[in-house]
């Protein structure tokens, strides 16, 4: 059972634009939502996290949004870049329970120059 | 620091044979994971550790065993390989407490193939 729905699977833009990637939850529990980046031959990193008390949080070019009502997330990237070609992936944790984090399937970014 | 490590890099196994993906941690984090990672499919659980001596099965543990006897290693055994097991291994640590401000550390992988 997929906890964490994310799409697209796959995304291409021109410099300068604005991908956006989405998640959707069914878990109501859930209270914490990170976003990972990866790049190939690497670990996903923490890129930016968010929890349900706000709606929206930008750290950098990076923006994520969150409709606690609707059970979705979704993270915006402001003029990207060749070098933000990566794999993103959502996820989302109860942080006074378990203490699994359940990832999305991902979704591979590509910035064309 | 450097970080979460994992040995080795590459693998191939032939069906039947066993391996030890190592890995360690210089953090001094209490919390350790393993992943896998196939096309498509994200990261998928498969054990994980509290503090040295607990371990927990994740969402796919079938096929696996783990030991945490230190807080820095924590190496994960694969019994049997089978081609099903083929597929990229992350191990992770964090701290522990709340994840906002405890975030996964990962290593950067180990690519395991079974034939």
């Amino acid at each position: 059972q997929q906890q964490v729905k994310q799409s697209p699977q796959s995304l291409i833009v021109q410099k300068g634009g604005i991908p956006i990637i989405n998640c959707a939850y069914e878990n109501t529990a859930f209270d914490y939502f990170p976003w990972y980046q990866q790049f190939p031959g690497k670990g996903p990193a923490l890129l930016i996290a968010i929890r349900p008390d706000v709606s929206e949080k930008k750290e950098g070019r990076f923006t994520i949004s969150f409709n606690k009502s609707a059970k979705q997330f979704s993270l915006h990237i402001m003029d990207s870049q060749p070098g933000d070609s990566a794999t993103y992936f959502c996820a989302a944790s109860n942080q006074g329970g378990s203490e699994k984090l359940v990832f999305g399937k991902g979704t591979k970014l590509t910035v064309n120059p | 620091n450097a970080g979460v490590t994992q040995t080795p890099k590459f693998r191939i196994l032939k069906i039947g044979q066993s391996m030890t993906l190592q890995c360690t941690q210089d953090m001094n984090h209490n919390y350790m994971y393993w992943y896998r990672q196939d096309p498509g499919m994200g990261l998928k659980l498969i054990y994980y550790s509290v503090g040295a001596g607990i371990t927990d099965k994740g969402e796919v543990p079938n096929g696996y065993n783990v030991s945490r006897s230190t807080t820095e290693d924590f190496p994960l055994r694969l019994e049997l390989a089978a081609p099903s097991q083929t597929s990229v291994y992350f191990c992770a640590s964090r701290t522990g407490g709340q994840g906002y401000n405890s975030p996964l550390h990962f290593g950067n992988g180990t690519r395991l193939t079974v034939t």
